[in-house]
């Protein structure tokens, strides 16, 4: 069974950049998946970030897009989100999901607070 | 972008009666390969999502039979048979039509 686990700083501070690995295990990143970060500021909705095939192509939210970096490394077997410029408006649960429109496989969040 | 609006329940609801949550769709979400992907999902407190339905009408494995999609082109619907006390939480329509959008969630009482 397929496992996400997401890590990173817990504290960023405004103007900085946001770094989250999620490694993956009991699976392949270079699976025939797409594999996406999603967001949950403190008690409101899920907001998608943005996705990335094993292939390396990748989508983005169009509202993060200039800021927005995610990426694979198949030797470590994990995905990576790099959030530029951020702002108290991306203090958020962090999670990695493999298709999440067809499948169930979610890691448990991280919670990133941005803040000085 | 395509923008998901989902209604809110009359809340709370009474453990053994049926729900019903819809969607509105901006947009079609008929996909040009005919697929129409709009997905159900749950998250209970404190827990990230688990998805409940898949493609309109697909019951995702282990999702009990209470739980049933319907719809089609911009509008959907989620409907739970009878409500039980692990049903509370907030569901999310998503679409994956045009890259990946949720609804605003819509809470479930009890």
């Amino acid at each position: 069974q397929v496992q996400l686990q997401e890590s990173g700083p817990g504290l960023v501070k405004p103007s900085g950049t946001l770094s989250l690995t999620c490694v993956v295990s009991g699976g392949s990143v270079s699976s025939n998946n797409w594999w996406s970060w999603v967001r949950q500021p403190p008690g409101k909705g899920l907001e998608w970030v943005g996705e990335i095939y094993h292939s390396g192509t990748t989508n983005y939210n169009p509202s993060l897009k200039s800021r927005v970096t995610v990426s694979l490394d198949k030797s470590k077997n994990q995905i990576s989100l790099k959030l530029s410029s951020v702002t108290a408006a991306d203090t958020a649960i962090y999670y990695c999901t493999r298709s999440p429109y067809d499948d169930n496989c979610w890691g448990q969040g991280t919670l990133v607070t941005v803040s000085s | 972008d395509i923008v998901l609006t989902q209604t809110t329940l009359s809340s709370p609801v009474t453990l053994g009666q049926p729900a019903s949550i819809s969607c509105r769709s901006s947009q079609s979400l008929v996909h040009s390969d005919g697929n129409t992907y709009l997905s159900w999902l749950q998250q209970r407190p404190g827990q990230p999502p688990r998805l409940l339905i898949y493609k309109i009408s697909n019951r995702f494995s282990g999702v009990p039979d209470r739980f049933s999609g319907s719809g089609a082109g911009t509008d959907f619907t989620l409907k739970i048979n009878r409500v039980e006390a692990e049903d509370v939480g907030v569901y999310y329509c998503m679409q994956a039509t045009q890259l990946i959008t949720f609804g605003q969630g819509t809470r479930l009482e009890i």
